[in-house]
């Protein structure tokens, strides 16, 4: 199995300053077809989890775009760029190289 | 609009069984795979099964192979999962979700199972 370790586990942040959160994985996760298999999630407060990232470096459709992915391989990076109070949550990424699908164990963002 | 409805959970005692739904509406159910994630109280997620176009394929963690099956309605927009031998590790919130590719690009607002004598 591919195991996704997230980190920093806890993260506060200054409204509008930046926040980076990194993802690594056990093997790679670049398909043959040339992309990366890492996917961002973030479940706020009380709700289902979100989509945000997928194939490392593009958002989903209505993400802002303070949000940035980047990475290959095996390290990923989460960033945003100036922290909103509406991005506090928990931050998962995930890889869909190969099941079993993985989770990373989450990264909760909270506000100073 | 995407509407994914999870149903199903509750209160079952070890050994027991539940059978979760997800209904599906506002898209064309037949041409997405799905699949079922949970989160046991106060932990991360976990995916459990992955289910393709026609319900010919399926694919699961191992911690619920054997006791878990995944199967959908195509007719019905409906998603299920078959729960066999619950345990107490069990207990989570279960969510459906519609895939995209490789991402989980909609979720229900889940249901919860707890597992307990």
């Amino acid at each position: 199995d591919i195991v996704m370790t997230q980190s920093p586990l806890s993260l506060p942040v200054t409204p509008g300053e930046p926040a980076s959160i990194s993802c690594r994985s056990s093997q790679s996760l670049l398909h043959s077809d040339g992309y990366n298999y890492l996917g961002w999630y973030l479940q706020k407060p009380g709700q289902s989890p979100q989509f945000l990232m997928y194939l490392s470096s593009n958002r989903a459709s209505g993400v802002p775009d303070r949000f940035s992915g980047s990475g290959s391989g095996t390290d990923f990076t989460l960033k945003i760029s100036r922290v909103e109070a509406e991005d506090v949550g928990v931050y998962y990424c995930m890889q869909a190289l190969q099941t079993p699908i993985t989770f990373g164990q989450g990264t909760r963002l909270e506000i100073k | 609009e995407v509407q994914l409805v999870e149903s199903g959970g509750g209160l079952v005692q070890p050994g027991g069984s539940l059978r979760l739904s997800c209904a599906a509406s506002g898209f064309i159910f037949s041409d997405h795979w799905m699949t079922w994630v949970r989160q046991a109280p106060g932990k991360g997620l976990e995916w459990l099964a992955n289910i393709n176009t026609d319900g010919s394929q399926t694919y699961y963690v191992d911690s619920v192979k054997g006791r878990f099956a995944i199967s959908r309605d195509n007719s019905k927009n409906s998603l299920f999962l078959q729960m066999d031998g619950l345990r107490a590790e069990d207990t989570a919130l279960y969510f459906c979700a519609r895939i995209d590719a490789v991402s989980f690009n909609y979720w229900g607002q889940g249901t919860l199972v707890t597992v307990s004598s």
